[in-house]
């Protein structure tokens, strides 16, 4: 099946910096990417859209200033969580749309700020 | 908006079968999906509907019923490996965007 990879898959920092999130499809090109988060017990919430070429469109909620996405080519996406803060802390997991416009998830990027 | 049900938990015994079900209530739809996730992990792809009917794939299937905004998860011969959270997702008609449930934790027990 298709392959997405994130990196990092975890991540420690202080409070006030950035982070930076990579999302590759390994084997398919991939126009459309997804990013979501999700808090313990909970399910995935989608905040943003991430089209190659253009802008990412933002779920209702999410700040676009602060989460900052980036899809400069087929196949890699990147969001950068700027000046993160402690309840920004969470599973982040991107997804890239493939075949029968399935939803392929990368393994997930644990941020920790403390 | 999309507006998705599915039971909390489930508990069952390992070799048995278990049925999840998800109900959905959604403005425009263009596919149902089923993913499994672990503890710690990311989803991974199970099946996919999107005409009414069975789809079987090996020990899993999944139905769907477009009218009825329905559609069931079903695991049989059940091992120790399928405790999992099992999470039902709608895909937008307009965006292909999807919505998820709030999954369903299923605990299988020797």
């Amino acid at each position: 099946g298709a392959v997405v990879s994130q990196h990092p898959s975890w991540v420690i920092c202080k409070s006030g910096t950035s982070v930076k999130i990579e999302c590759r499809s390994l084997d398919f090109q991939a126009t459309t990417m997804f990013w979501y988060r999700q808090f313990p017990k909970q399910s995935l919430m989608l905040m943003a859209t991430s089209n190659e070429g253009s802008k990412a469109t933002y779920e209702q909620g999410v700040e676009k200033d602060k989460f900052l996405i980036n899809h400069a080519s087929l196949t890699l996406s990147t969001l950068t969580v700027t000046s993160a803060h402690p309840e920004d802390s969470s599973f982040y997991i991107c997804s890239a749309r493939g075949r029968r416009e399935t939803q392929y998830f990368g393994p997930g990027t644990r941020l920790l700020v403390l | 908006g999309q507006n998705i049900d599915q039971p909390t938990e489930m508990t069952a015994t390992e070799g048995a079968i278990v049925q999840i079900n998800c109900t959905y209530q959604t403005s425009g739809f263009n596919g149902l999906f089923w993913y499994q996730q672990h503890a710690g992990e990311a989803p991974t792809f199970l099946s996919y509907n999107v005409l009414d009917g069975l789809e079987e794939k090996g020990r899993f299937s999944s139905f769907l019923s477009r009218s009825k905004g329905y559609s069931y998860l079903l695991l049989k011969e059940l091992q120790m490996k399928d405790s999992a959270s099992y999470l039902c997702a709608v895909r937008d008609l307009n965006d292909y965007k999807l919505s998820f449930g709030a999954g369903t934790t299923v605990t299988v027990r020797a």
